[in-house]
């Protein structure tokens, strides 16, 4: 267990539709990343918050968005869903901004849309 | 864009062989990198990282090596065993406020 939670860790949804995904970082850990993983591809860089403030953002469609609250817990939120959309997406958390040491990932949230 | 790659999707060796997976990286600027297992259904997981200034790094049963003349990574996984079945992947960081994932190496170990 990474101390990341994710949640749902399922949801099936409709293209058009909405959702958020919820993710509370490990206990003391200030950064939380996005990633997201499609069938066959590896972990696509989202976006990067670090106390509350975005930091880097990578390949994050513009219907995405994300935000990390005051408590440190962060939702990305889909919206306009495509097919495409459909993916893992992971969570994960360190304690620093800069990258200088692991991050620890959530277990994922599974986005089928139909 | 600049991105770390793997040179081979998949694997497959034998219990008790040693296992290496390959990486080559674009990024000349990079000065952090690190490897990550991901078994079926989970999120990744650290094996191990090195830092630029470091050729070769253990850990238990693994050893990763960095050569930056040909900006390559390798991990080596001494005496695979049924559980290190996953798929690995290795990571760069860029610009220091994120890290980049390669697609992976699917490593199969048969008993």
């Amino acid at each position: 267990d990474s101390g990341v939670t994710q949640t749902p860790k399922h949801l099936i949804t409709a293209t058009g539709q909405r959702v958020t995904l919820r993710c509370s970082p490990r206990s003391g850990d200030l950064s939380v990343y996005w990633y997201q993983q499609s069938l066959d591809q590896g972990l696509q860089f989202l976006i990067h918050y670090y106390n509350g403030e975005e930091r880097a953002k990578g390949n994050i469609l513009e219907r995405f968005s994300a935000q990390q609250f005051p408590d440190l817990h962060s939702e990305l939120n889909l919206s306009s869903l495509e097919l495409g959309d459909s993916a893992l997406y992971f969570c994960a958390s360190s304690v620093v901004s800069l990258v200088d040491g692991e991050l620890f990932f959530g277990e994922g949230s599974r986005l089928t849309v139909l | 864009g600049e991105n770390v790659g793997l040179h081979l999707p998949t694997l497959s060796v034998q219990e008790g062989d040693n296992s290496i997976i390959n990486c080559a990286y674009s990024n000349s600027a990079s000065d952090y990198f690190i490897w990550y297992k991901q078994e079926s259904g989970k999120g990744p997981q650290f094996i191990i990282d090195i830092r630029s200034n470091m050729d070769k790094r253990q850990g238990q049963r693994v050893t990763v090596l960095l050569n930056k003349t040909v900006k390559h990574l390798s991990l080596q996984i001494a005496a695979t065993q049924p559980g290190d079945s996953a798929v690995y992947f290795c990571a760069e960081n860029q610009a220091g406020t994120a890290l980049i994932f390669g697609k992976g190496t699917t490593l199969s170990v048969s008993s």
